[in-house]
């Protein structure tokens, strides 16, 4: 079983929308991560949390919001949803100390038509 | 700022070595990271390097790390085709866990 899931893998849907894209984690990492992806522009940060009481925005927070319901589950949401949120959403996982390795789920290609 | 760069396309032919370059920003960054991105799939970490190393070596990958000029790269050793990929290098600045990416290099191995 994988330890980071996503969910849904693919979604499409309309401008103006309400999407919640789902991450859950069985690795026991306090901290969790959302990136996302675009064609040649790597990964950016959008929103992280170290503790279920800590959420913290990231470099591009703006249009987005993030839920961590438990230790194990983050989501993420877009409350009207806009075109240029079109690409691949990333939920990521450490835990703390260490080398901060993070651990990756397979992503959610979101289009937004 | 923050920013981490690297080449965006590399080819070679099965069996050569692959070095892919990148450079940094930040050197209160503690740690320096090599991610694999196969398509289809999220990033797996593949390596990492403290700051204070210059090399690190396992199996066929090597990191070198020059603090100095900001420059980390990685090189693939005997390289095959399972190894095309896009290849991601990360820092760590301010030991913040908050990694910032490069924009990626793909990697493409011929037969």
């Amino acid at each position: 079983d994988a330890d980071v899931t996503q969910t849904p893998r693919n979604r499409i849907t309309k401008t103006g929308k309400r999407i919640m894209l789902e991450c859950s984690q069985t690795k026991g990492h306090d901290r969790m991560y959302w990136y996302r992806q675009d064609p040649g522009l790597g990964l950016q940060l959008i929103y992280y949390s170290f503790d279920v009481k800590d959420i913290n925005k990231g470099e591009i927070s703006d249009g987005y919001s993030v839920s961590r319901q438990a230790q194990a589950k983050f989501s993420l949401s877009l409350e009207s949803a806009i075109p240029n949120q079109t690409a691949l959403y990333f939920c990521a996982t450490s835990t703390s100390g260490g080398s901060n390795e993070q651990f990756f789920g397979p992503g959610t290609r979101l289009t937004v038509l | 700022g923050e920013d981490v760069e690297q080449s965006l396309f590399l080819s070679v032919r099965e069996g050569d070595s692959s070095v892919i370059n990148c450079t940094y920003t930040d050197s209160s960054s503690t740690y320096l990271y090599w991610y694999k991105q196969e398509p289809g799939a999220g990033l797996q970490l593949l390596t990492y390097i403290f700051s204070n190393m210059d090399m690190k070596q396992d199996q066929r990958l090597t990191v070198l790390l020059n603090k100095k000029d900001k420059h980390l790269s990685l090189r693939i050793a005997d390289t095959q085709t399972g190894d095309s990929a896009i290849y991601f290098c990360a820092e760590d600045p301010d030991s913040s866990y908050k990694l910032i990416f490069g924009s990626g290099t793909r990697l493409l191995v011929r037969p």
